[in-house]
């Protein structure tokens, strides 16, 4: 159980194109979905966190009109990076907590970008 | 949420426990300590929390010293599949859920 996929795997873009990465809970509800990036040989940096229905808060020093996040059902978020740009690229991860108590949170595969 | 010191590197050699400890020096009563690993390019893998008591489960055992200032995971017998990235998080059970993710230590199982 507590199966989080992340699609796409990997993802090429063209700088100032936007893409976007869908994060799905698999066998639970998650009220609340998280989105980090790491880049190589670097730790997870928190970027937001998605509320089910509600808007997502930002971290400090991330850009909320570029990086958009959709919380639209319990078992969705996306993240849709704006005008991407090569210093965008990165492994970006999504993790949900179930609903309904508990309090671990479980992670997706991740999703390498590379803008070119 | 508590800040966690753990050492940058280890090395385990294959078949023998692994012991990583994680020091959290200024965790508030109500924070739950939590390891995960990321094995290269992959997502982070839970794999076990605690309050205050030991805990174990299929995977590893969480030693957590009586003044909650320190925690071990122990991996009873590394396999070189082990050989990751582990991550000691510090998180309180109310409020915001956000896990803050430290440089965490890089485990490798030597054959």
């Amino acid at each position: 159980g507590a199966v989080v996929s992340q699609h796409p795997s990997w993802v090429i873009c063209k700088s100032g194109t936007s893409v976007k990465i869908e994060c799905r809970s698999l066998d639970f509800q998650a009220t609340t979905m998280f989105w980090y990036r790491q880049f190589p040989k670097q730790s997870l940096m928190l970027m937001a966190t998605s509320n089910e229905g509600s808007k997502a808060t930002y971290e400090q020093g991330v850009e909320k009109d570029k990086f958009l996040i959709n919380h639209a059902s319990l078992t969705l978020s996306t993240l849709t990076v704006t005008s991407a740009h090569p210093e965008d690229s990165s492994f970006y991860i999504c993790s949900a907590r179930p609903a309904g108590g508990g309090n671990t949170i479980y992670f997706g595969e991740g999703s390498w970008l590379t803008v070119v | 949420d508590a800040k966690t010191t753990q050492p940058t590197s280890m090395d385990c050699a294959e078949g023998r426990a692994a012991n990583l400890p994680c020091n959290h020096s200024t965790i508030s009563g109500n924070e739950y300590v939590y390891w995960y690993r990321q094995i290269h390019s992959q997502g982070p893998q839970y794999i076990i929390h605690g309050l205050k008591n030991n805990e174990t489960n299929e995977m590893a055992s969480l030693i957590i010293t009586e003044d909650r200032k320190s925690s071990t995971l122990i991996l009873p017998h590394a396999t070189l599949r082990d050989t990751a990235v582990y991550y000691c998080i510090v998180r309180a059970r109310e409020g915001g859920n956000q896990f803050y993710f430290g440089t965490g230590t890089s485990l490798t199982v030597i054959p």
